[in-house]
């Protein structure tokens, strides 16, 4: 079965551009969730979609947006690149929602830098 | 107010050893469960193992354990028998019934390397 797939893996953008990260969840998961990662504020939860409805967001700004596709797989996008963007952006899916015993399965991450 | 707390920034641990990492929680919800995840250099979040706050006993997977004290709020990782390929960082995470959705909440990560 194949794990949560996201692309690029790595992406060199400049300020003020804007960017599209993918992820594909694994097959049977419906529900998706974006973190940001950095080194001075750790992992950080963007927010999460469910049935292509976003059911939770986290303390971002509106430049960080997202959604979710009818076949699970979700974008999220960053309009007007900050420095502060560079980051590790990992995508992480599950089965359903609320089940607060599930764990969640992790991508290998989209490593933004922003120039 | 930090809901997840691991205090030690990094550890140095000889191959074939044990090593014990620390984490403490804090939540007022009755209903959560606690994780581990293993992330090495590639980036990739690897789940480890899963601690319900009903479960009467500690969880085991393999070479990883958890050491969980409910009335003490911890939820400390043992990893027996150290290996080279054991090298990375280590998050410890909840999330709570409460709330909503699947929201993980991390703690800031211990790094540990492991020395032939």
């Amino acid at each position: 079965k194949a794990g949560v797939t996201q692309t690029p893996r790595y992406l060199i953008k400049t300020r003020g551009q804007q960017v599209t990260l993918s992820c594909s969840p694994i097959s049977g998961h419906r529900s998706v969730s974006w973190y940001q990662q950095t080194p001075g504020q750790g992992l950080q939860f963007l927010f999460e979609y469910f049935s292509e409805t976003q059911r939770n967001k986290g303390n971002f700004p509106g430049r960080f947006s997202g959604r979710q596709f009818s076949n699970s797989r979700s974008e999220m996008n960053v309009s007007t690149l900050e420095l502060g963007d560079s980051a590790l952006y990992l995508c992480a899916s599950s089965r359903g929602e609320g089940a607060y015993n599930s764990p969640l399965h992790f991508g290998n991450g989209t490593r933004l830098t922003v120039t | 107010a930090q809901k997840i707390t691991q205090t030690q920034p990094g550890m140095f641990v000889q191959e074939k050893e044990a090593v014990t990492l620390d984490c403490t929680y804090d939540t007022s919800d009755p209903s959560y469960g606690l994780f581990w995840y293993k992330q090495p250099s590639s980036g990739e979040m690897i789940f480890l193992i899963y601690q319900g706050s009903y479960d009467q006993q500690n969880a085991t997977e393999g070479r990883y354990s958890l050491n969980f004290q409910k009335a003490r709020k911890s939820a400390n990782l043992v990893i027996s028998a150290s290996q080279l390929g054991d090298s990375a960082m280590y998050f410890c995470a909840m999330r709570e019934k409460k709330a909503a959705g699947n929201k993980l909440t991390f703690g800031g990560g211990t790094r540990v390397l492991v020395k032939p």
